[in-house]
């Protein structure tokens, strides 16, 4: 059985540009969810994707945005980047919500 | 929303003693999960325990969903166990989508 893959495992980007994480999930999980960790705090989340829709939304603004493809890997999509972006991406899937939710590596994104 | 706090934030132990963490949940809940953060950042599921109790080796976790609080126990710690512990709940209230994590207690087993 395959767990969460995350990619890229870091990235470097320029404040205003625009970056694209990727997950896959858990095989035979159908839903996805992103979180975004500072340094220093516990996870936030960001949104859920369950069958390809989006199935919740956390206090992130719209240049946060994401998809869910058929085989249920998913994109995490930031506009605009800021500073404040600077963080820890992690990826969890789940069978259906609100099943426990398996976590990948994650992908540190700092902006500069 | 629902607030989630865990005590103590920082722990340090001697290996081989044991310890116990704790969370506070505000509201009513569909799920609670456990995580060990390792250095690295990975989030490794320790318990999916919305209420009652289990083990797993050294460790075990107990829920009581009626008073809104779990414990973690870690028992004869090693300094593998050194690292930050989270505790994440799904709230009834407001869909059953999202995990509300605590900050974490940051556990140091020194040798």
């Amino acid at each position: 059985e395959t767990g969460v893959t995350q990619s890229p495992t870091h990235l470097i980007k320029t404040r205003g540009q625009q970056v694209t994480l990727r997950c896959s999930s858990q095989s035979g999980h159908n839903t996805v969810s992103w979180y975004q960790q500072a340094l220093g705090q516990g996870p936030q989340f960001i949104f859920q994707y369950y069958r390809e829709e989006e199935n919740g939304r956390g206090n992130f603004p719209p240049r946060f945005s994401g998809l869910q493809f058929p085989n249920y890997s998913s994109e995490l999509n930031v506009n605009a980047l800021e500073l404040d972006d600077s963080a820890l991406y992690l990826c969890a899937s789940s069978w259906t919500p609100p099943d426990e939710q398996y976590f990948g590596p994650g992908t540190r994104l700092t902006v500069t | 929303g629902i607030q989630v706090e865990q005590s103590p934030p920082d722990l340090i132990l001697q290996e081989g003693a044991n310890s116990t963490l704790r969370c506070n949940f505000s509201d009513s809940v569909n799920n609670l999960q456990w995580f060990h953060q390792n250095p690295w950042g990975q989030l490794i599921n320790l318990f999916y325990i919305p209420s009652g109790t289990k083990q797993n080796g050294r460790l075990s976790a107990t829920t009581v969903a009626t008073e809104r609080y779990s414990l973690l126990y870690i028992s004869s710690s090693q300094t593998t166990d050194s690292g930050v512990y989270f505790c994440a709940v799904l709230p009834t209230q407001g869909g059953s989508e999202k995990l509300v994590f605590g900050k974490g207690t940051k556990l140091t087993v020194n040798p």
